[in-house]
């Protein structure tokens, strides 16, 4: 199984500046016959489900905000938010979904410093 | 929109059985691959089950092998999880999840649509 391990566990992080999460997987996840990294995030916030903001490792969802970027390849990813806002408090964690199981990193809680 | 909506949680006693639903609107269900993940109380996301658009292609987490069993009834656009020999560590947010668009190449995909959630407390 592929473990992911996401740094670091808490970040407090002034609004209007760069909060960056690291992710790192046990091995690969990069899909060598289609160059794809089979990596995405996810936003949670307190009593809601998750939320899908990136997915193979860069791709912005629709309707999520441009402030939210994801970047890395093979087996290191950072989700990077580039202005902090008050509405991006919550929990964010990174996913592979390579091979089953599928495995969250152990999340990631931002808050406002 | 789409919406995905669970049902079924509650507090049973450890050794019981429990099914969920998961009734989807809003979109085709058929052509889509689905997932069930929980979070324990105060804890991260694990991974549970996961089924093929045809429900055939079934996979689970080690943890619920042998015990829990995924389905779906794709006339009826609903997913199920039918979760027999609940033990205390099953205690958690039951969340129904859809696959991106596509066939995966590889894996799965990631879980582009999630429901709310429906709790499960086992307990004596």
């Amino acid at each position: 199984d592929i473990v992911m391990t996401q740094s670091p566990d808490s970040l407090g992080v002034s609004l209007g500046e760069r909060a960056t999460i690291n992710c790192k997987s046990s091995q690969s996840v990069l899909y060598s016959s289609n160059n794809k990294n089979y990596l995405a995030w996810y936003q949670q916030k307190p009593g809601q489900p998750p939320k899908l903001l990136i997915y193979w490792a860069s791709t912005r969802e629709s309707g999520v905000p441009d402030r939210f970027s994801g970047s890395g390849s093979g087996t290191d990813f950072t989700l990077t938010i580039t202005s902090l806002q008050p509405e991006d408090v919550a929990v964010y964690y990174c996913q592979h979904y390579y091979l089953t199981p599928p495995a969250f990193g152990q999340g990631t809680k931002v808050e406002i410093k | 929109q789409v919406q995905l909506v669970e049902s079924g949680g509650g507090v049973v006693q450890p050794g019981r059985s429990l099914r969920l639903s998961c009734t989807v609107s809003g979109f085709a269900f058929s052509p889509y691959g689905m997932h069930w993940v929980r979070q324990a109380p105060g804890k991260g996301l694990e991974w549970v089950a996961v089924i093929g658009y045809d429900g055939i292609n079934k996979d689970y987490a080690d943890s619920v092998k042998g015990r829990f069993t995924i389905s779906r009834d794709n006339s009826k656009n609903t997913l199920y999880l039918q979760m027999n020999s609940l033990r205390d560590e099953d205690t958690a947010v039951y969340y129904c999840a859809r696959d991106g668009p596509g066939r995966p190449a590889a894996g799965t995909l990631y879980f582009q649509h999630w429901g709310q959630g429906t709790l499960v407390t086992v307990s004596s």
